[in-house]
């Protein structure tokens, strides 16, 4: 089945201890990205990737990291979490991204930094 | 920068009835505007797009109209079903930025019985 796999997908933590959210796509896209949402303010793109070894800044990439060494990864890393990065997060895919706008989303991954 | 905004935050109406889903777009430079519904606790799902040449889509059972004078966006459910329950976001997408889709701030359809 094709699909975009995050893990966790619930997490609590503490201020300042890394951790990582996995992203997977199974549909060998070029494009992966990762949003954070929040009540009423939409979804923000925090980083995307063209393809593999190529990431650029969205609209809100303080406080976290990305990489891209395999098409099918897209781990986001906070290296030292606070509490207003607590948020509803999903990371997306797309084979090409500049036709059209379409994303594959996953399941989302709901983190509390306390 | 691009903002996109959703002119109600919440939409009830009757099952069978049409729905409406409204959004106001800032850049005239966007090349794609999409649309998509959110089910609780699910990822957004892609419904339908249209290119910024154009003014009117079509898929099964909605229908995306583009005016591009006013900047503005909106999405027809015909015959509005339960399963049409959801937030729905609209989106921009404009090239020469880096590929960047922007999000409105979404409307929760509500579908009475």
């Amino acid at each position: 089945e094709a699909q975009v796999t995050q893990n966790p997908r619930y997490l609590i933590t503490v201020t300042g201890k890394k951790l990582t959210v996995t992203c997977s796509q199974n549909m060998n896209h070029e494009y992966m990205s990762w949003y954070r949402q929040d009540p009423g303010l939409g979804l923000r793109q925090i980083y995307y990737s063209m393809n593999v070894e190529v990431t650029d800044k969205g609209d809100v990439p303080e406080g976290y990291k990305v990489s891209r060494k395999e098409k099918r990864n897209f781990p986001l890393i906070l290296e030292s979490p606070s509490p207003n990065q607590t948020s509803l997060y999903f990371c997306a895919s797309s084979p090409y991204l500049s036709n059209t706008g379409e994303l594959f989303f996953g399941e989302g991954s709901r983190l509390t930094v306390l | 920068g691009e903002s996109v905004g959703l002119h109600l935050p919440t939409l009830s109406v009757q099952e069978g009835d049409n729905s409406i889903i409204n959004c106001a777009y800032s850049n005239s430079a966007s090349d794609y505007f999409i649309w998509y519904k959110q089910e609780s606790g699910k990822g957004p799902q892609f419904i339908i797009d249209i290119r910024s040449n154009m003014d009117k889509r079509q898929g099964q059972r909605v229908t995306v109209l583009l005016n591009k004078t006013v900047k503005h966006l909106s999405l027809q459910i015909a015959a509005t079903q339960p399963g049409d329950s959801a937030v729905y976001f609209c989106a921009a997408l404009t090239w020469n930025a880096g590929n960047m889709l922007t999000f409105g701030g979404g409307t929760r359809l509500m579908v009475k019985p």
